[in-house]
């Protein structure tokens, strides 16, 4: 099976930060990954897919890259309602998710 | 628009079974896979897994083998998930979602049913 690993679990940052969030798999999954928000007691939503494809209607303040084993969600400037969770999941082979990363405001 | 319409709280018991729904709407249902996953409280996502609508086709995370079955109700759009022999490890948000064939990330998601496994 394919692991997924977040990194940091938990970020502080202030508003207007330019945020980076890691996500690194166990081996190659190419460009088949995603991106999801969950803000507290709401279902996940898509915002980045096939590694750097942003979802419609998504800010483009957020971006993605990477391929292979290595990922990046970038937040450019942190606004107040991006506190959430973030998980990033590979679809290459079955599915799997990492184990999030909790945005917070410092 | 999009809408996964997923059925309410549960509250089971030990060794029961349990058939939780999702209807769908706003698209053709045949033409997306319907995924299926699993949250704890606090905890990450679980993959579970798929069913395709259109021949039934099944594919599961081998963890929850025997104990989660999709089905689909074609006529109605709603897909179905039962899981049997419910202990407190099932307790958990079970969330329906959509995915395209050629690129299995999930688009649209239901907003989850809450089960709780106690006696």
């Amino acid at each position: 099976d394919i692991q997924m690993t977040q990194s940091p679990s938990l970020l502080s940052a202030s508003v207007g930060d330019r945020v980076t969030l890691n996500c690194k798999a166990s081996q190659n999954i190419y460009k088949n990954l995603a991106w999801y928000q969950q803000k507290l007691g709401e279902a996940p939503k898509l915002l980045i897919y096939n590694a750097n494809s942003l979802q419609t209607g998504i800010p483009s303040r957020f971006s993605g890259s990477g391929s292979g084993t290595d990922f990046t969600l970038t937040i450019s400037s942190l606004q107040p309602e991006d506190v959430a969770t973030y998980f990033c999941q590979q679809y290459y082979s079955g599915s799997t998710f990492g184990a999030g990363t909790k945005l917070e405001l410092k | 628009q999009v809408q996964l319409q997923q059925s309410g709280t549960e509250l089971v018991k030990p060794g029961s079974s349990l058939k939780l729904s999702c209807k769908a709407s706003g698209y053709t249902f045949t033409d997306y896979a319907m995924q299926a996953v699993k949250q704890r409280p606090g905890q990450g996502l679980e993959w579970i897994g798929y069913i395709l609508p259109w021949n039934g086709v099944t594919d599961y995370n081998q963890k929850f083998k025997g104990k989660a079955t999709l089905t689909v109700d074609t006529s109605s759009n709603t897909a179905y998930m039962e899981l049997s022999r419910l202990t407190s490890d099932d307790s958990a948000v079970y969330y329906c979602a959509r995915a395209a064939v050629a690129d299995w990330y999930f688009d649209f998601w239901g907003p989850g049913t809450m089960v709780t496994v106690s006696s």
